[in-house]
């Protein structure tokens, strides 16, 4: 099945500092997904990106599906930001994301 | 509703026990799909629903573990004699179809003891 890998596992940034996340998988895809898992375990939507880019206030995203590849950007960095941030992709059947492992944020003021 | 429900939150269970977890996805989602996510992990497929039909239960982990969505709407995910290794949330997420935008409710904190 299709392989989903995040780097780095885990960031820490002082408030203000950029970073990006990268989500590399094994296969073309028809759904790609950021989340941002808050402490309390809710999965917030942060883009439906299966190609291009797309920014929304701080954060901005780009696949490049030819490639395989996601990436996800932050910037200006704030203590609520932290958290796990997953990449999740579609099987070729459609009927299941597949999560990557995923990357813990850690800011700081 | 607005978004995913699922209840209850928090559930302990004792090892032997059955339960069951509910979810209510988004108004006029086709697809369902059932995770569970241990400590530490990324969300773990269990299973697909299209409406009413079952497509996919492959991730379900053995056949103590069983799902329905009887009228293409709300579904439940029952575990049946329990055991610590279930112990976990699980969560509920709902699309419009297909490969569209998927929506993750809060989950349910099981913990068996």
């Amino acid at each position: 099945g299709i392989q989903v890998e995040q780097s780095p596992p885990d960031l820490i940034l002082q408030e203000g500092a950029n970073s990006t996340l990268r989500c590399n998988f094994s296969d073309s895809v028809n759904n790609l997904q950021w989340f941002h898992q808050n402490p309390w375990g809710q999965l917030i939507n942060l883009f439906y990106i299966p190609s291009g880019t797309k920014q929304n206030g701080r954060l901005s995203a780009t696949t490049v599906a030819t490639e395989r590849y996601s990436l996800l950007y932050i910037s200006s960095s704030q203590t609520t930001d932290s958290g796990v941030y997953f990449c999740a992709v579609a099987n070729q059947a459609g009927t299941a994301l597949i999560f990557g492992k995923g990357t813990t944020l850690s800011v700081s003021s | 509703g607005a978004g995913v429900s699922q209840s209850p939150r928090y559930k302990v269970a004792k090892r032997g026990q059955d339960v069951a977890l509910r979810c209510d996805p988004i108004s006029g989602h086709v697809s369902l799909f059932w995770y569970q996510q241990a400590l530490g992990q990324g969300p773990e497929f269990l299973t697909y629903f299209q409406n009413e039909a079952q497509l996919d239960k492959s991730g379900l982990p053995s056949d103590r573990f069983f799902a329905e969505r009887p009228e293409g709407s709300v579904s439940t995910l029952k575990i049946q004699r329990t055991q610590q290794e279930d112990s976990a949330v699980y969560l509920c997420a709902s699309s419009f179809y297909g490969n569209t935008e998927a929506f993750f409710g809060q989950g349910t904190r099981l913990t068996v003891v």
